[in-house]
């Protein structure tokens, strides 16, 4: 079955808010995390990355922060804007596994 | 740089039918995964090639899915014979090497009917 997922399947958020979207991983061999954006009949698109030897990433408006002690991974988007509507994935690779595996998604939604 | 291709985008067919899917990966990416993803769910690896050879392919149902990839180009993903649980997009990606930035293409959205 699927060792990552994330905790909450929907987020709304106010324009102009920060928004944070949670995600949980089971396999501590799990090396390498990446998180993925998806629009409408599109496909995912890489947003940031990080590996297992680093606590924070930070990207353009958006900081990842991986908490390995307590298997924990979060993306951190500020003053979201109504184009970071989209549903939003977590993927890990497994040291040694050279594949990615998805957990469900959030959708987030941005309220005007 | 150009992306990943993937066509056809939309396809419509009858349970016990046949479908193909074509990709044609971003150019120099040796690595090729086929993903599907069923409506309101993350994506699921299907199979993933290393140039032309398979690297994973533990959770292609290989009784009606097959895939190929020659000359470590394009691919094509086919299903033969098509039930209901099958409908789904179709997503392929690739990368320069396993484990690295996927990037996908926009998917192949399949129903059976």
């Amino acid at each position: 079955g699927e060792s990552v997922g994330l905790h909450l399947p929907t987020l709304s958020v106010q324009e102009g808010d920060n928004s944070i979207i949670n995600c949980a991983y089971s396999n501590s061999a799990s090396d390498y995390f990446i998180w993925y954006k998806q629009e409408s009949g599109k496909g995912p698109q890489f947003i940031i990355d990080i590996r297992s030897n680093m606590d924070k990433r930070q990207g353009q408006r958006v900081t990842v922060l991986l908490n390995k002690t307590v298997k924990h991974l979060s993306l951190q988007i500020a003053a979201t804007q109504p184009g970071d509507s989209a549903v939003y994935f977590c993927a890990e690779n497994i040291f040694g596994d050279y594949k990615l595996s998805f957990g469900a998604g959030t959708t987030v939604t941005v309220r005007a | 740089e150009a992306g990943v291709a993937q066509s056809p985008r939309y396809k419509i067919i009858e349970k016990r039918q046949s479908v193909a899917f074509w990709c044609n990966p971003i150019s120099g990416h040796a690595t090729l995964y086929w993903y599907q993803q069923i409506l309101g769910q993350g994506p699921k690896l299907l199979i993933q090639f290393q140039n032309n050879g398979v690297v994973d392919d533990s959770q292609l149902p290989k009784d009606r899915f097959s895939a190929e990839r020659l000359k470590g180009v394009d691919s094509t993903l086919k299903i033969q014979p098509a039930k209901l649980e099958d409908s789904a997009v179709y997503l392929c990606a690739s990368s320069l090497a396993p484990s690295r930035e996927l990037f996908f293409g926009e998917g192949s959205r399949l129903t059976v009917l």
